[in-house]
């Protein structure tokens, strides 16, 4: 069974610091997506990536992924309040769906 | 603005009632996908169309079913609704299935 586990589930942090937030899969995948649901509102794209090694970056977010160890990571830099959100990492399977995993509460505070 | 539209925005209902929610996809996307997202459920993915016909089923209830027409908007329909099909329901598209998916932005059914 195809599983996502995302850690931390929740995260409160201040404003410029750093962290990582880790999605690991449990079956190889070629498509490992990245989306940010801000609180009552729909799920935005942030990045997809295809490839054992693949590092995206759009702004202060950048994500990576090593398909041998089956994690994708997205890091914050330097946060800023506006990050707050929930970020949600999902694997493509052979099926074309989204397999999800739990999602990461992130409050960034002043 | 993804450029998916789902109506209704809310919708309100009864137990044992049947309700239909619309999306229309992205100008140009062919993929159509149904996703769930409940508090103790999370994210599930319900369904997905292709170009009319039926390509993946997920975690979908007898109770529920689906269809995409020749303009390529889809709907999804509950019947015999319970309590716990309250939930936000996400309408997604893409060009070709497997490429990034584009999400509405949702219906959310509460069922009393």
């Amino acid at each position: 069974e195809l599983k996502v586990e995302q850690n931390p589930l929740f995260l409160s942090m201040q404003e410029g610091k750093n962290y990582t937030i880790y999605c690991n899969y449990s079956t190889t995948s070629d498509r490992l997506y990245w989306y940010r649901q801000d609180p009552g509102k729909s799920l935005e794209s942030l990045f997809v990536l295809l490839s054992n090694g693949a590092v995206k970056q759009e702004g202060r977010l950048m994500a990576s992924l090593d398909t041998k160890a089956r994690l994708s990571t997205l890091h914050i830099t330097a946060a800023v309040h506006d990050l707050s959100a929930t970020y949600f990492c999902a694997l493509g399977d052979s099926n074309y769906q989204l397999i999800w995993g739990a999602g990461t509460k992130l409050i960034i505070k002043p | 603005d993804s450029g998916v539209t789902q109506t209704p925005k809310h919708l309100i209902t009864a137990t044992g009632q049947r309700v239909t929610l619309r999306c229309s996809p992205r100008s140009g996307d062919l993929s159509v996908y149904w996703y769930q997202q409940s508090l103790d459920q999370g994210l599930q993915f319900l369904i997905h169309y292709y170009n009319g016909e039926e390509r993946a089923k997920g975690n979908i209830l007898e109770r529920f079913s689906a269809q995409q027409f020749p303009d390529l908007h889809s709907e999804l329909n509950l019947s015999s609704l319970e309590l716990g099909d309250s939930a936000l329901y996400f309408c997604a598209s893409s060009e070709t299935s497997g490429d990034t998916q584009y999400f509405g932005p949702g219906t959310r059914l509460t069922v009393l």
